[in-house]
C-alpha cells in the first residue's frame, strides 16, 4: 500500500514564525502535492512538483514556498505565517496516472 | 476554467437508507473523475475513480458511482447506508490536457442518523 506521511498532526504556532512541514512517500511516485483544506472551499491546491527539484505553482501560492531535493520528500515552507493561514494543510502523490494518495494532514493554529 | 460542483453541503440519512451524493464538472476535455472520503481528522482516501469504459463504476465499502457524460455529472450512490460511513465526500476531476493536477469540489457532508 501507498504509504504518506506527514511529519506533525497538530502544530501552533505565533505569528511571524517560520513553519516547515515535510510530506514523505514511500511508492517512488513523480509527483507530488500540498493542498490547504478549509471549511466549505474543498481541497485549494498550493504548489506542486513533477520531479527532484522542480515545482510549479498552483491556485493559491501566496506566502508558501516549496523544496523538493529528493524523491520521496516535499516540504511545505511558511516563512512568516500569519492568522490566514489556519488551516488543515494535506500533502499528496501520485504515479502519472492521476490518482492521488493523501497523507493524514497537519492542522496548523496560527495565534 | 475547470470546475467542480457538490450541490449539496450537508446531507442526512437515516441508517440503512439509500444514498446519492451529487457532483457536476465543468472540463473542456476528456474527464478522469474520483471520489474520496474524509473521515475526522484524517486525510482523504479513494472511493472509486473512472478513467474510461463501463460508466458505472465499483468502490470500496459498498459505494459505485455512474458517469454521465450528457450531464457532465458523477454522482455517487450507495443502496444501505451504515453509521460508519458519516463522513465528508470529495469529488474530484483530472484531465490529460491539464497535466497530473486535480480539482477537487467543496466536499458533502454526510450525517447518519440511527
Amino acid at each position: 500500500d501507498v504509504k504518506v506521511t506527514q511529519s506533525s498532526r497538530y502544530l501552533v504556532k505565533r505569528t511571524g514564525e517560520k513553519v516547515f512541514l515535510e510530506c514523505v512517500q514511500d511508492m517512488d511516485h513523480e509527483n507530488m502535492f500540498w493542498y490547504r483544506q478549509d471549511p466549505g472551499l474543498g481541497l485549494r491546491l498550493i504548489y506542486f512538483s513533477y520531479d527532484v527539484k522542480m515545482k510549479e505553482k498552483g491556485d493559491i501560492p501566496e506566502g508558501y514556498s516549496v523544496s523538493r531535493e529528493k524523491k520521496e520528500r516535499f516540504s511545505l515552507i511558511l516563512e512568516s505565517t500569519s492568522t490566514n493561514q489556519t488551516s488543515m494543510y494535506l500533502c499528496a502523490s501520485s504515479s502519472p496516472v492521476y490518482e492521488q494518495y493523501f497523507g493524514p494532514g497537519t492542522r496548523l493554529t496560527v495565534t | 476554467a475547470q470546475s467542480v460542483t457538490q450541490p449539496d453541503i450537508h446531507i442526512t440519512v437515516s441508517e440503512g437508507a439509500s444514498l446519492e451524493l451529487r457532483c457536476n464538472y465543468s472540463y473542456g476535455a476528456t474527464p478522469y473523475l474520483f471520489w474520496y472520503v474524509q473521515s475526522p481528522g484524517q486525510g482523504l482516501q479513494l472511493l472509486l475513480k473512472y478513467f474510461s469504459g463501463d460508466t458505472l463504476v465499483q468502490g470500496i465499502k459498498g459505494f459505485e458511482a455512474e458517469f454521465k457524460r450528457s450531464q457532465s455529472s458523477f454522482n455517487l450512490r450507495k443502496p444501505s447506508v451504515h453509521w460508519s460511513d458519516a463522513a465528508e465526500y470529495f469529488c474530484a476531476v483530472g484531465a490529460r490536457e491539464y497535466g497530473n493536477k486535480l480539482v477537487f469540489g467543496a466536499g458533502t457532508i454526510l450525517r447518519v442518523k440511527s
